[in-house]
């Protein structure tokens, strides 16, 4: 199976700042790649799917890029209810496999 | 508007199975895979497998096969998810999940777009 790496597992960030949250994949998986967004006790939320489409109703300040086997989520003016934990998920290659996951936390 | 509503927390025994429900609405369940993720908690997200409503068609990640049993009544819409065996490792919550498969651009792509709100099982003896 594909190994998906987060790293770092988090990071500390301002109202304001701007956060980018690197995926790595331990091979080539074209554009086949989504982000998810969880706050604690709720389920995960899509933000971006194939590296780069924002789902409909996502603010704007997230994008994704990306591809092969590296990938960004970029946060261009974290806000406060954007401190979170972000999870990559590949699904181009079975079984579909997570990262371990980034928290931003408030610094 | 689409919707995956789990059936409630469950407490096991070490050695039982616990069967997870997951009811949709707002959408035709038979067009859209089921898929189920696990959390530990303070863990990751694990993928544990997948059930298409149609055809009854499922696929296991490796770590469950022959632990896990997914299956559907697609007469009320509810997918289920059951889990033998149960050991202290597997007190968790469980996600249902849909996973779309959208080709509307001539390119396909999958996501898992609306998720349940999670059932916790507990495995304690």
């Amino acid at each position: 199976a594909i190994q998906m790496t987060q790293s770092p597992s988090s990071l500390s960030a301002s109202v304001g700042d701007r956060v980018t949250i690197p995926c790595r994949a331990s091979q080539g998986i074209r554009n086949g790649l989504g982000w998810y967004q969880q706050k604690p006790g709720k389920a995960p939320k899509l933000l971006i799917y194939a590296a780069s489409i924002l789902q409909g109703g996502v603010p704007s300040r997230f994008s994704g890029s990306g591809s092969g086997t590296d990938f960004t989520l970029t946060i261009s003016s974290l806000q406060p209810e954007d401190f979170a934990t972000y999870y990559c998920l590949q699904d181009y290659t079975y079984p579909p496999t997570f990262g371990g996951g980034t928290k931003v936390e408030i610094k | 508007q689409v919707q995956l509503v789990q059936s409630g927390a469950e407490v096991k025994k070490p050695g039982a199975s616990v069967k997870v429900s997951c009811k949709a609405s707002g959408y035709t369940f038979s067009n859209y895979d089921i898929n189920w993720v696990r959390q530990a908690t303070g863990q990751g997200l694990e993928w544990m497998g997948w059930m298409n409503p149609n055809s009854g068609n499922t696929g296991y990640a490796q770590k469950f096969q022959g632990r896990v049993t997914m299956t559907r009544n697609t007469s009320i819409s509810t997918a289920y998810m059951e889990l033998s065996s149960l050991r202290s490792e597997d007190t968790a919550v469980y996600y249902c999940a849909r996973r779309t498969l959208d080709c509307s651009t001539g390119t396909c792509y999958k996501y898992f777009d609306y998720w349940g709100q999670g059932t916790l099982v507990t495995v304690s003896s």
